[in-house]
């Protein structure tokens, strides 16, 4: 157990719905980030918030959006969902500084889009 | 950009052997660090190993080992004494250096089977 947790496990829904995605990251660090895994592009960079704040942008298109909320935890929204968006998406978070870099995964969100 | 090559598609090692994970990088930067992260069956993504490119020590974890060659930009991930429970998809993945922004840029993975 990473100390990373995800809600919802398994999301089913439809194209044109919109979703959202929890991450409670690891007690004490302050860096999330949320990355997506799927057959075709395999593990992608999405987003990265810091204390907050967005700190970096990978891959995520204009549908999806992120925050930061002031207790740590982060939603990753995405919406007008197409069938390609099925995917895992992970949520990880990082301590940031003092020498330690490592990222510490969650479990993942598996969204089918039908 | 940063990309990282992992040419090994499948691996297969019989149980109590070795096998050797090939990874290799491209970037411009000086300093940076690498990562390898094994995924089960149950999808979790666990780290392994990790390498700072300042250091020249290679990294060891229990029966995991790394083969950095920085100037050829290479990453190895050799596992000793194979164990059924290490059958699982590893993922070599980079990060540069830097304050704040920190994501991590993987490869496209090596599914490995571990044969009893």
């Amino acid at each position: 157990d990473s100390g990373v947790t995800q809600t919802p496990k398994h999301l089913i829904t439809a194209t044109g719905q919109r979703v959202t995605l929890r991450c409670s990251p690891r007690s004490g660090d302050l860096s999330v980030y949320w990355y997506q895994q799927s057959l075709d592009q395999g593990l992608q960079f999405l987003i990265q918030y810091y204390n907050g704040e967005e700190r970096a942008k990978g891959n995520i298109l204009e549908r999806f959006s992120a925050q930061q909320f002031p207790d740590l935890h982060s939603e990753l929204n995405l919406s007008s969902l197409e069938l390609g968006d099925s995917a895992l998406y992970f949520c990880a978070s990082s301590p940031q500084g003092g020498g330690s870099y490592e990222q510490y995964f969650g479990p993942g969100t598996r969204l089918t889009v039908t | 950009a940063q990309t990282v090559t992992q040419s090994q598609p499948e691996m297969s090692v019989q149980e109590a052997e070795t096998v050797t994970l090939s990874c290799t990088y491209d970037t411009s930067e000086n300093n940076y660090y690498l990562f390898w992260y094994k995924q089960p069956p149950s999808r979790q993504m666990i780290l392994v190993i990790r390498q700072e490119a300042y250091k020249q020590q290679n990294a060891t974890e229990n029966r995991f080992s790394v083969n950095f060659q920085k100037a050829a930009k290479s990453f190895s991930l050799k596992i000793s004494d194979s164990q059924l429970g290490d059958t699982a998809m590893y993922f070599c993945a980079f990060m540069k250096h830097q304050t704040g922004a920190n994501n991590l840029f993987f490869g496209t993975g090596t599914r490995l089977t571990v044969i009893p």
